[in-house]
């Protein structure tokens, strides 16, 4: 069953503005992680955050987490055409978690 | 820094053949995992290995067969293909099991298979 929904689907933006996507999962977490994956490759991961963490940054990524609504966002920010790709969030659960649950993941597409 | 390697990169098999999917990572990584992405459904773990020598199943491990040979190699066996196997298949490893503090895991580029 699917534990993290990312929205929107699909996202088309221009070079230059913010990309925002969010992920609402349904069961209590133990951190949360974002990917990005270009068409035709593996996921490459971006960030982790903890569920004791509200906020990271890394670069031009900003991630947040609000538990009470258990959902996350990831934010791009001054987006690149080189960032157009399939972005999926993916939850470890607190009980007895061994593994990751994907959403199905937002395309993103920047054009220039 | 080859990372995570699978091959073969594409496969076309016919419903009944059996076939393996290898796969090996370089960074010395004690676990390893079996994903399959299919249209729509985000990634499903298939099995995965906590540490050399263990193997557990995962959400969809029906069909499917694994070997952890040793630290760097993990294989897929499907030892019957079927279509609803049809499916893009990754390899990832990570430095230690999941849900531990949480751990990045590292993909291969995957293996496209088409079960006919």
């Amino acid at each position: 069953s699917q534990q993290g929904e990312e929205d929107p689907q699909a996202l088309s933006i221009q070079e230059g503005e913010n990309a925002t996507m969010n992920c609402s999962y349904k069961t209590s977490i133990n951190n949360l992680q974002w990917y990005r994956q270009n068409s035709g490759r593996g996921l490459v991961h971006l960030i982790l955050i903890r569920s004791n963490e509200r906020e990271k940054h890394s670069g031009r990524l900003r991630v947040t987490l609000d538990t009470s609504k258990k959902s996350s966002s990831l934010l791009i920010t001054a987006s690149r055409a080189a960032d157009t790709a399939s972005y999926f969030c993916a939850t470890a659960r607190t009980s007895g978690t061994y593994k990751y649950i994907f959403g199905t993941g937002t395309r993103l597409k920047v054009l220039a | 820094n080859a990372g995570v390697t699978q091959t073969p990169k594409f496969q076309v098999l016919k419903t009944g053949q059996s076939m393996t999917l290898q796969c090996a990572q370089d960074m010395n990584h004690n676990s390893m995992y079996w994903y399959r992405q299919d249209p729509g459904m985000g990634l499903r773990l298939i099995y995965y290995s906590a540490s050399e020598g263990t193997t557990d199943k995962g959400e969809v491990p029906n069909g499917y067969n694994v070997s952890r040979l040793n630290k760097r190699e993990f294989s897929l066996r499907l030892e019957s293909a079927a279509p609803s196997q049809t499916s893009v298949y990754f390899c990832a490893s990570s430095e230690a099991l999941l849900g531990t503090g949480g751990r990045a895991q590292h993909f291969g580029d995957g293996t496209r298979l088409s079960i006919l």
